[in-house]
């Protein structure tokens, strides 16, 4: 089955506790980006990758790291996690860039920092 | 920064009705649209991509258009149905690189 999986799907942790969430797509896509969703902000891109290798900054890139050793593989590190970064997290990939083509959203991962 | 802008913010209408709701956006430099459906507990599932102005899609009771000329696009959904439920969002890739800048989303509400 075509899917994007991410885990942890659920994670509470506390300030300065690094972490790693992890994205994996099944779909060849070479497309990959993560976002995150805050009430009335809707989704806000943090960083996406078009190949392996290259990865950019999206609109909230502070605080947030990752990389791209794998075509399948594009894992989100909070290197030092806040308060501010609570948020519900999703992951997309799609065939090439996001341009014309539909991107597929992982089921989330909702992220809690005390 | 792209500015992309969803209108009603939510709306709650009857089944059976039929209704529909606007995305909004800078019309130079368009490159494509994508509308997704949202639903409650889930994730974003795409409903179409469009890239041409004037382009017409339809998946079911529910079709789009696009006028990139003027920088709006429709979604419309015909005798609404309690499943309708949920946040459409629109988003624009900011031309061909890979940010994507969603719309805030309007959240619909079909009661039976």
């Amino acid at each position: 089955e075509a899917q994007v999986t991410q885990n942890p799907r659920y994670l509470i942790t506390v300030t300065g506790k690094k972490l790693t969430v992890t994205c994996s797509q099944n779909m060849n896509h070479e497309y990959m980006s993560w976002y995150r969703q805050d009430p009335g902000l809707g989704l806000r891109q943090i960083y996406y990758s078009m190949n392996v290798e290259v990865t950019d900054k999206g609109d909230v890139p502070e605080g947030y790291k990752v990389s791209r050793k794998e075509k399948r593989n594009f894992p989100l590190i909070l290197e030092s996690p806040s308060p501010n970064q609570t948020s519900l997290y999703f992951c997309a990939s799609s065939l090439i860039s996001a341009g014309r083509y539909e991107q597929y959203f992982g089921p989330g991962t909702r992220l809690t920092v005390t | 920064i792209l500015n992309v802008e969803q209108s009603p913010q939510s709306l709650h209408v009857q089944e059976g009705d039929s209704t529909n709701f606007t995305c909004s956006f800078p019309s130079s430099n368009f490159y494509a649209l994508h509308w997704y459906r949202w639903e409650t507990a889930k994730s974003p599932e795409a409903l179409f991509v469009m890239t041409l102005n004037g382009d017409e899609k339809k998946k079911g009771r529910i079709s789009a258009t696009l006028n990139t000329k003027e920088g709006y696009s429709y979604l419309y959904i015909k005798g609404s149905q309690p499943e309708d439920s949920a946040t459409y969002l629109c988003a624009l890739p900011s031309s061909n690189t890979g940010k994507l800048i969603f719309g805030q989303g309007t959240t619909l509400q079909v009661k039976p």
